[in-house]
């Protein structure tokens, strides 16, 4: 399996333009988190999906920053319009419910965002 | 809410040397706790993971042990060797089965 994948690696963009981050999770996973990471905050949820709907979207700062999962194989983190602040890398995970918390997490290679 | 923390935030250790890295936890209703690991520029590779019925895992040379009263676990890295070196996070799984992650413990190993 090719892991999780998620596009694209680096994004540089400027304040108030829209940004798109794409997400493949692993064939067979039904829960599909996103997760934002800066050094100040460190690893944060952002939203997570369970069979392509959205369980939990407590996490999402704000009202521009908004997710979707149109079928299991694909996810979108949409920032509209983008801030300096937003700066930091997202993070896809995906995993398989096996119940008893066997569950393991795992992440794509995150795609570093920055706002200029 | 759970919260997770870890301490150091920092480590350095000469090659060879058996190290243990901390993590505690708020939550003692844990469904999970993994540990990861994060290398400069990359995602988390999962370690570990250990059910909340268990006391510990084992993977090669390293060891993660849960103690589920006292809110703790720690991650043992046998005979240590420069390839170890990385940021390791821990990971726990409250009611609500969302992961809460530390904000990791650096560890150089030095040759």
């Amino acid at each position: 399996d090719a892991g999780v994948i998620q596009s694209p690696r680096h994004e540089v963009t400027e304040m108030g333009q829209e940004v798109t981050l794409r997400c493949k999770p692993i064939s067979g996973h039904d829960y599909l988190f996103w997760y934002r990471q800066t050094m100040m905050r460190g690893l944060e949820l952002l939203i997570y999906f369970n069979n392509n709907v959205p369980i939990d979207d407590s996490g999402m700062p704000e009202d521009r920053f908004s997710a979707k999962m149109p079928n299991a194989s694909f996810s979108t983190l949409k920032i509209q319009p983008s801030e300096p602040r937003d700066s930091a890398v997202y993070f896809c995970a995906s995993s398989r419910r096996k119940g008893q918390g066997r569950e393991k997490l795992f992440f794509g290679s995150g795609t570093q965002l920055s706002v200029l | 809410k759970q919260e997770v923390t870890q301490i150091p935030a920092a480590l350095s250790v000469p090659e060879g040397e058996n190290l243990v890295l901390n993590c505690s936890f708020t939550d003692s209703a844990i469904y999970n706790l993994q540990w990861f690991r994060q290398d400069p520029g990359k995602g988390l590779t999962s370690l570990l993971l250990i059910q909340s019925s268990q006391r510990e895992q084992t993977s090669g040379r390293l060891n993660a042990s849960l103690d589920k009263s006292s809110g703790r676990s720690t991650l043992y890295i046998a005979a240590s060797q420069p390839g170890d070196s990385a940021t390791y996070l821990c990971a726990g799984s409250g009611s609500a089965r969302q992961l809460t992650f530390g904000s990791g413990t650096q560890l150089t190993v030095l040759p």
